[in-house]
């Protein structure tokens, strides 16, 4: 079935250092792929998004590149900073074979100042 | 605020009790999810509604969870007979257009702690 492995935490970083987190994935079709954050205390937020091979999802200085060849959705940030501190979550959805969500299992990132 | 009400945001209850919660989607958007998810873990899918039927349900949602999409707008879950094992944090979320691609949008989650 489809799945998502993306890199365990949690991951420490200083302020503006670069961040990578990883995320593979393995499904049937042509699944979309979303980035999701989780802040302390407060519900799961869209963070990016993308929808076919090559597409790019950006935004808040995060990206992303779904990468067919590879089957990969990478997360990353040129220079983080302390309000970043959140879980990350990798996920895919595959209308081709369910309507739901497929999650990774997080990667929390701290980040000091 | 137009995003996904959850209600309440903290429920502690005793073993054996019924709880209910609430979840009030965008009011535009026709399906509506609610997942599970415990410490340390990502999501897990418990069942779908399109406006008001529910067209999937986890094998992860025994006899004693029940959800409702009456209208087609707000859904309740209902558990039944609480067990300590269902502590976790109840997110719903929503998602509208005609692509089933959308992306959901979560409310703030209900937590039950079953004691």
């Amino acid at each position: 079935g489809d799945s998502v492995t993306q890199m365990e935490g949690p991951v420490t970083l200083s302020e503006e250092a670069f961040l990578t987190i990883n995320c593979t994935y393995t499904a049937t079709g042509y699944p979309s792929l979303f980035w999701y954050v989780q802040y302390p205390g407060e519900g799961l937020q869209l963070l990016l998004k993308a929808t076919k091979a090559d597409d790019k999802g950006s935004n808040k200085g995060f990206e992303a590149t779904y990468r067919k060849e590879t089957t990969s959705f990478h997360l990353e940030k040129g220079s983080v900073q302390v309000s970043d501190s959140a879980v990350y979550f990798c996920a895919l959805k595959n209308a081709g074979n369910n309507r739901k969500l497929i999650w990774g299992l997080g990667t929390s990132l701290a980040v000091n100042p | 605020d137009t995003g996904v009400s959850q209600n309440p945001r903290h429920k502690i209850t005793k073993r054996g009790q019924n709880v209910t919660f609430r979840c009030d989607p965008i009011s535009e958007h026709n399906r509506l999810y609610w997942y599970r998810q415990t410490l340390g873990q990502g999501p897990e899918f418990l069942t779908y509604f399109q406006n008001e039927a529910q067209l999937e349900k986890s094998r992860l949602l025994s006899d004693r969870f029940s959800a409702e999409r009456p209208k087609g707008s707000f859904s309740t879950l209902e558990i039944q007979r609480t067990e300590q094992g269902d502590s976790a944090m109840y997110l719903c979320a929503s998602s509208g257009g005609t692509s089933e691609n959308s992306p959901l949008h979560f409310g703030n989650g209900t937590r039950l702690t079953v004691t």
